[in-house]
């Protein structure tokens, strides 16, 4: 069946320095989306991607979708101690709203 | 406006027993799925419900059942519980069922 991958499974950082997340499908996907979870919390939605290329941005965050639809990433520009929490991919193959998530990456900010 | 509701929070059940998770969705949305979200790894689908019909099931064993009611809350049940269905349950609402999904706080279940 499908798969989602995502690296790094941690990552440990300095408050300020940047942070990037990257996730892999082996099949094309109609859309993917990133969600946030903090410790101890639930998904909480970041934004969907839908388009070949695509790239937005949300203050210090940077969301870009392959151009083949199959990969994406997560930049967040200078870090902050807010910004702790595990980050997740998640693949919508067929436009249903059935998501397959990848593993996440932790992300711990040290001050 | 209130979000997702779950209840209850946390649950303990002895293993052979069985389970029923509620949920209700955001006021307006008509699609209700269900996660798994073991410790340390990613939510797994379960069920995708819209206007009280099912939509999709992911890999889970027919011990586990769920339903839409009128009012668009949602019930997940799982029978003849086995340790390894300990885990952190999380029921997610949307419009129609595609885009931005809400997630409740979850249902922590613990089989012992």
């Amino acid at each position: 069946g499908q798969q989602v991958m995502q690296i790094p499974q941690y990552q440990h950082v300095q408050e300020g320095e940047d942070f990037t997340t990257y996730c892999n499908s082996s099949t094309t996907l109609s859309n993917i989306q990133w969600y946030k979870q903090r410790p101890g919390g639930h998904p909480v939605f970041l934004i969907q991607l839908v388009k070949s290329g695509e790239v937005k941005k949300q203050k210090r965050l940077t969301f870009q979708f392959g151009e083949a639809k199959k990969n994406s990433s997560l930049h967040i520009t200078a870090t902050q101690t807010t910004d702790v929490g595990t980050y997740f991919c998640a693949a919508d193959s067929g436009n249903t709203g059935k998501l397959i998530f990848g593993q996440g990456t932790t992300l711990q900010v040290k001050p | 406006d209130a979000g997702v509701t779950q209840s209850p929070t946390h649950l303990i059940k002895t293993r052979g027993q069985h389970v029923t998770l509620r949920c209700s969705p955001i006021s307006g949305h008509k699609s209700v799925s269900w996660y798994q979200q073991v410790l340390g790894q990613g939510p797994q689908f379960i069920f995708q419900y819209y206007e009280k019909e099912e939509r999709g099931r992911g890999n889970f064993p027919d011990r586990f059942s769920a339903r839409q009611f009128p009012n668009y809350s949602s019930e997940l049940n799982v029978n003849a519980l086995l340790l390894g269905d300990s885990a952190l349950y999380l029921c997610a609402s949307s419009l129609q069922g595609a885009g931005e999904q809400y997630f409740g706080p979850g249902t922590r279940l613990t089989v012992t």
